[in-house]
């Protein structure tokens, strides 16, 4: 348990849905950031919100839409995705976005997308 | 900027083997170095950390040790359990303050009873 929660832990879904992914800490976090896991790649830094402010966004298509309301919660909203979008997606935190040290995952999402 | 480069996997031994999973950087100054470990279904999670040079990080059994002279960190376990199966990533901090965590490609090892 390391103290980041995703939900939920699968999802499947059609190219023409729209879901969302839901990622919550309860470190006291002010850095929060989206990971994307495929098979046989590195890991993909997606999104980074520090403060709840996005500073970054590594040329992410549009269909994903991140969305941080407060400091301990992280959406990633999804809509007319591709079957190439299946993935693990990640969650992390870390105390703060400058000088980041260790960050804290969560057990992630499995997505599929058909 | 600061780089990892980590062996490729996968990695397949026999349980209360020997594992070595070779880890380099490049970096500039003397960051702090992480191995980070990934379970089955599950995200990663940091295993062990060391801050400076000629430090060793240990943790489940697990040691790595940071190298200078030879910009290594590689991860060593002297028995190996089936429960060891999992991916291991080494990463560094960025270069500059609001870079990103750097990590390595991960490397998946396999332990066999």
């Amino acid at each position: 348990e390391t103290g980041v929660t995703q939900t939920p832990r699968h999802l499947v879904m059609g190219m023409t849905n729209k879901k969302s992914l839901k990622c919550e800490q309860h470190l006291g976090h002010n850095a929060m950031y989206w990971y994307k896991q495929s098979a046989k790649k590195p890991l993909e830094l997606m999104f980074v919100y520090n403060f709840k402010e996005q500073t970054e966004n590594n040329s992410v298509p549009s269909r994903f839409s991140p969305e941080c309301p407060n400091s301990s919660h992280l959406f990633l909203h999804l809509h007319t995705l591709q079957p190439e979008d299946s993935a693990l997606y990640l969650c992390a935190s870390s105390p703060q976005r400058e000088g980041i040290d260790t960050q804290y995952f969560g057990p992630g999402t499995r997505l599929t997308v058909l | 900027g600061n780089s990892v480069t980590q062996m490729e996997g996968p990695v397949t031994l026999s349980e209360e083997a020997f594992l070595t999973i070779n880890c380099t950087y490049t970096a500039t100054g003397y960051p702090s170095l992480f191995w980070y470990v990934q379970y089955p279904g599950e995200g990663l999670q940091l295993l062990l950390k060391a801050t400076k040079a000629d430090d060793k990080g240990s943790n489940k059994g697990f040691e790595a040790t940071y190298r200078k002279e030879t910009t290594s960190f590689h991860l060593e376990k002297g028995s190996v359990q089936v429960s060891d199966s999992a991916v291991y990533f080494c990463a560094l901090p960025p270069t500059d303050s609001w870079g990103k965590l750097q990590f390595g490609a991960g490397t998946q090892v396999v332990v066999t009873p």
